[in-house]
């Protein structure tokens, strides 16, 4: 069955440092992974997704994820954060069937000045 | 603009009161799936459609009812409203799996 494991609930980074997201994956198939920001109040943003092909997936607002199958992981990466990438963020995997996705409980980002 | 759409946007009920969260989408998706979101527990799959007449349960469909009677309305029902269910609810729709569009959500209070 598939699952996403995020490592730390809360992330706290001051503006300009590295933002690193952690995420690993249990999955049956090869996986579709995909990370997703979420603002107060505001509905599901794709940031990036991996499906296949090139490991190093670019995204928006400057993130970008790696996927690496020998250590099951997909973490998001962004060099220099700031104030307006404080936010939730979800990793997930789509299902066996292919159907609908799996998330993970979420990341909160917080940026300080 | 064509994307999911789901209303209402807000809904307070009372318990043991019955509703229908209403999603539509008008891209022709295949794949419709309904998702709660709750604090610290991210978000749970209720029940997904692969298509008209076909629905399937996620991880966590007790309480809630699904059916699909045309590949643009995926509508949940709940039959008798528990506190429990107070949660913000999404719709999201897919055509192939590669790439999911998500409604802007339902915000459920159960009294």
């Amino acid at each position: 069955a598939q699952s996403v494991t995020q490592l730390g609930s809360h992330v706290s980074v001051s503006e300009g440092a590295l933002v690193l997201l952690r995420c690993n994956y249990s999955s049956s198939v090869p996986p579709y992974l995909f990370w997703y920001v979420q603002y107060p109040n505001q509905g599901l943003q794709l940031l990036l997704k991996y499906t296949t092909g090139a490991t190093l997936v670019k995204g928006i607002n400057g993130f970008e994820a790696e996927f690496k199958k020998s250590e099951t992981s997909f973490h998001l990466t962004k060099p220099s954060a700031h104030m307006s990438d404080a936010a939730e963020y979800f990793c997930a995997v789509r299902n066996q069937a292919g159907t609908a996705l799996i998330f993970g409980k979420g990341t909160t980002l917080s940026v300080s000045s | 603009n064509a994307g999911v759409t789901q209303t209402p946007k807000f809904q307070v009920l009372k318990t043991g009161q019955s509703m229908t969260l209403q999603c539509a989408q008008d891209m022709n998706h295949e794949y419709m799936s309904w998702y709660r979101q709750d604090p610290g527990m991210g978000l749970r799959l209720i029940h997904y459609s692969v298509g008209a007449g076909i629905t399937d349960q996620g991880e966590v469909p007790n309480g809630y009812n699904v059916s699909r009677s045309t590949t643009e309305d995926f509508p949940l029902r709940l039959l008798s409203a528990a506190p429990s269910q107070t949660s913000v609810y999404f719709c999201a729709s897919s055509r192939t799996g590669y790439g999911y569009t998500f409604g802007s959500g339902t915000r459920l209070t159960v009294v």
